[in-house]
């Protein structure tokens, strides 16, 4: 089992860019779930699919984030522009079901620095 | 609000001694627990799960323990390892239909040789 693949692992841009966060989920997992981890508020979840639907986007702290799901192998976490506030490990995780009933298996992550 | 908070940050271990991680959570309608380890440079990476019907769940070296009554999740391990330093979290899930983990702070686990 490959495991989650997140891309790039290490990122650094000036503020103003674009940037996207790229993650494969497992085979055959059907949810799909985007984090961001600082010291300062620890692991939060921005957003989640289920069968390349989002279902709550909530957590994504304003409009400068997008994420997509165009198939279920793929999902994009876009920030534009980006801000020095953005820095952080940024987490993809994927479940093959409901995440009550299964654990979510995380990828080794994005670390982001925006200067 | 809801949360999942952990007890204690910082937790150093003698090699070959076992280790006691604790969690609180305020969410009475939790019904699904995990903890993860995290390594350094690496995501987190699932441990042991348990759901609200039992009190206890042993893996290897690993053993959680459920209390619904005062709302407190432990993880245990054994004969801890160099290997078993970590950050540590806690993870729980409501019955509510979604699918969100709240995660705990987490705790530091040093294991000293």
């Amino acid at each position: 089992d490959a495991g989650v693949i997140q891309s790039p692992r290490h990122e650094v841009t000036e503020m103003g860019q674009e940037v996207t966060l790229r993650c494969k989920p497992i085979s055959g997992h059907n949810s799909l779930f985007w984090y961001r981890q600082t010291m300062m508020r620890g692991l939060e979840l921005l957003i989640y699919f289920n069968n390349n639907v989002p279902i709550d986007d909530s957590g994504m702290p304003e409009d400068r984030f997008s994420a997509k799901m165009p198939n279920a192998s793929f999902s994009t976490l876009k920030i534009q522009p980006s801000e020095p506030r953005d820095s952080a490990v940024y987490f993809c995780a994927s479940s093959p079901r409901r995440a009550r009933d299964q654990p979510q298996h995380f990828g080794d992550g994005t670390r982001l620095s925006i200067l | 609000g809801e949360s999942v908070g952990l007890h204690l940050p910082t937790l150093s271990v003698q090699e070959g001694d076992n280790s006691i991680i604790n969690c609180a959570y305020s969410n009475s309608a939790s019904d699904y627990f995990i903890w993860y380890k995290q390594e350094s440079g690496k995501g987190p990476q699932f441990i042991i799960d348990i759901r609200s019907n039992m009190d206890k769940r042993q893996g290897q070296r690993v053993t959680v323990l459920l209390n619904k009554t005062v709302k407190h999740l432990s993880l245990q391990i054994a004969a801890t390892q160099p290997g078993d330093s970590a950050v540590y979290f806690c993870a729980e899930t409501s019955n509510f239909g979604n699918e969100k983990l709240t995660f705990g702070t987490g705790t530091r686990l040093t294991i000293i040789p």
